[in-house]
C-alpha cells in the first residue's frame, strides 16, 4: 500500500524558515517523480514544486521560487521541502504526492494527507 | 505558463443526474490532463488521466473526454458520494503543472 506520511508543519512567523519531510513507503520510491502541492484555508489546489527521480532537476511555483528548496534521497525514501522568508499567504495544507510513471509525462496518482503550515505573527 | 479554467464553480444536482464539468487550457496540452476529487478534509483523488483513461479502482460512471485545449468530465448518474469539490490539472510538461479553480458538485 502506497503511504506518504508528511511532517514538519507548524506556526511560523513571517520571514520564518520551516522544513517539511515526506516520508515514502509502499512503492520504488527512487523510480517515482515527486512534487509538493499546497492548499491555503478555502482555496483550490496550487502546484508548489517537483523533484526528478535522481534529485537532478528540481521545478518550482513562481511565488516560491528562491524561497524554498526541494530535495530526496532515495536511500531513505524521503523528500523534503525547505521554506524560507516564508510569508502569510504561504500558509496552506502542504501535500507531498507521487506521480504515475509510464508515459511521456505522468499526473499525481497518489496524495499525503497533508501538513499545515500557518504562517502568522 | 498555461491558465485553466474550470466551469462552473458551483453546481447543483441531484442523485441520478447526468453531470458534466468543463476546464479550458489557455494553450494546446494534447492529452495532458487529469481530473481530481476531493473531499472535505481529506486530499484529492486520482479519477481520470491523459483526458480518458480512468485510474484503477474509480467507478465506470466517471468519464473524460477531450484534447487540445477542451476538456469535460462527466459523472453519468450520481451518487452520494460524489458530492465534493472536482479539480482538473493540465501536466503539458514538468512546470508549473496548473490546476484549475475547482467546481464544487452540491446537493440539490
Amino acid at each position: 500500500e502506497v503511504q506518504l506520511l508528511e511532517s514538519g508543519g507548524g506556526l511560523v512567523q513571517p520571514g520564518g524558515s520551516l522544513r517539511l519531510s515526506c516520508a515514502a513507503s509502499g512503492f520504488t520510491f527512487k523510480s517515482h517523480t515527486m512534487t509538493w502541492v499546497r492548499q491555503g484555508p478555502g482555496k483550490g489546489l496550487e502546484w508548489v514544486s517537483c523533484i526528478s527521480r535522481s534529485g537532478g532537476d528540481t521545478f518550482y511555483a513562481d511565488s516560491v521560487k528562491g524561497r524554498f528548496t526541494i530535495s530526496r534521497d532515495n536511500s531513505q525514501n524521503m523528500v523534503t521541502l525547505r521554506m524560507n522568508n516564508l510569508r502569510a499567504d504561504d500558509t496552506a495544507v502542504y501535500y507531498c504526492a507521487k506521480r504515475k510513471v509510464g508515459d511521456t509525462w505522468n499526473p499525481i496518482d497518489y496524495w499525503g494527507q497533508g501538513t499545515l503550515v500557518t504562517v502568522s505573527s | 505558463d498555461i491558465q485553466m479554467t474550470q466551469s462552473p464553480s458551483t453546481l447543483s444536482a441531484s442523485v441520478g443526474d447526468r453531470v458534466t464539468i468543463t476546464c479550458r487550457a489557455s494553450q494546446s496540452i494534447a492529452k495532458w490532463l487529469a481530473w481530481y476529487q476531493q473531499k472535505p478534509g481529506k486530499a484529492p483523488r486520482l479519477l481520470i488521466y491523459k483526458a480518458s483513461n480512468l485510474e484503477s479502482g474509480v467507478p465506470s460512471r466517471f468519464s473524460g473526454s477531450g484534447s487540445g485545449t477542451e476538456f469535460t468530465l462527466t459523472i453519468s448518474s450520481l451518487q452520494p458520494d460524489d458530492f465534493a469539490t472536482y479539480y482538473c490539472q493540465e501536466y503539458n510538461g514538468n512546470s508549473p503543472r496548473t490546476f484549475g479553480q475547482g467546481t464544487n458538485l452540491e446537493i440539490k
